[in-house]
C-alpha cells in the first residue's frame, strides 16, 4: 500500500525568510503533484512533477521530485503572509485509474 | 475556478438518512474521482469512473455508491449516514487520456450529519 507522508505538519514563518517542506513516498512513482488549500476551500493544483529531477518554480515556490530517494520538496522562498494555507503533496501510482494518494499536508503561518 | 461544478454547496442531515452528491467534470473530461476529506482521515480517495465505467476503487464504504452517467456527470450516493461521515466531499476531473492525468478540484460538497 503506497503510503505518502509530509513533514513538517505545521510550519510557523517569519516574512521574508526561506522554508522547504517534504514529501516522502512509499513506491515507485513518476508523477507527483503539489496542492494548496486556503480554508474551508477547495485544492489548487500548485505543481505537478513528471520525472527524476524535474524542477517548477513559479513565483516564490519551487519543487523537485527525486524519483530515486522518493522525495519531493517544496521549497518557499521569502515567506509573505499570502502563502498562508495548507499545502499537500500528493503521488499517482499510474496503473489503472490515476488516483491520487495524499500526504497528511503541512499547514504554514506566515507571521509578520 | 477549475470548472468541475458540485452541489449542494453544504448539506445537514441526520443519522441513518441517504443523501446524494452530484458533479459535473470539465468539458471534455471523462475521468470523475471522488475524495473524501475528514479530520480523522486526511484526504481519501473513494472511486474513479470512466467514460461511465468504474475504473478505480478506494477505501470506499459499502454504504457509499457512485455512478457516472451517459452526460458524465456524477453522483456519490450516501445511505444509512453516521455521525463519521460528516466530511468535506471533493469530486475531481481529468481528462482521462495516457497523458492527460492531471486532475482538478471542485468545490466541495460539505456533509454535515446530526
Amino acid at each position: 500500500e503506497l503510503k505518502v507522508e509530509q513533514n513538517p505538519l505545521f510550519l510557523s514563518m517569519q516574512e521574508g525568510k526561506n522554508y522547504t517542506i517534504y514529501c516522502n513516498y512509499s513506491t515507485t512513482s513518476d508523477r507527483l503533484y503539489w496542492y494548496r488549500q486556503d480554508p474551508g476551500k477547495s485544492l489548487e493544483s500548485l505543481f505537478v512533477l513528471l520525472s527524476n529531477g524535474a524542477v517548477k518554480q513559479e513565483g516564490r515556490l519551487m519543487a523537485s521530485l527525486d524519483t530515486k530517494a522518493r522525495l519531493s520538496t517544496l521549497h518557499i522562498t521569502a515567506a509573505v503572509h499570502d502563502l498562508s494555507a495548507t499545502y499537500f503533496c500528493a503521488v499517482d501510482e499510474g496503473a489503472a485509474g490515476n488516483k491520487l494518494t495524499f500526504g497528511g499536508g503541512t499547514r504554514v503561518l506566515v507571521k509578520p | 475556478d477549475s470548472g468541475v461544478t458540485q452541489t449542494p454547496k453544504h448539506l445537514i442531515t441526520a443519522t441513518g438518512q441517504r443523501v446524494t452528491l452530484r458533479c459535473s467534470p470539465r468539458s471534455g473530461d471523462l475521468s470523475v474521482y471522488w475524495y473524501q476529506q475528514s479530520l480523522d482521515q486526511g484526504l481519501q480517495f473513494l472511486i474513479q469512473y470512466y467514460n461511465g465505467e468504474e475504473r478505480a476503487k478506494g477505501n470506499i464504504l459499502e454504504r457509499f455508491s457512485a455512478q457516472q452517467f451517459p452526460d458524465l456527470h456524477s453522483e456519490l450516493n450516501l445511505s444509512s449516514l453516521e455521525l463519521g461521515d460528516s466530511a468535506l466531499y471533493f469530486c475531481a476531473s481529468s481528462a482521462g487520456g495516457a497523458h492527460s492525468y492531471e486532475q482538478y478540484f471542485g468545490p466541495g460538497t460539505r456533509l454535515t450529519v446530526t
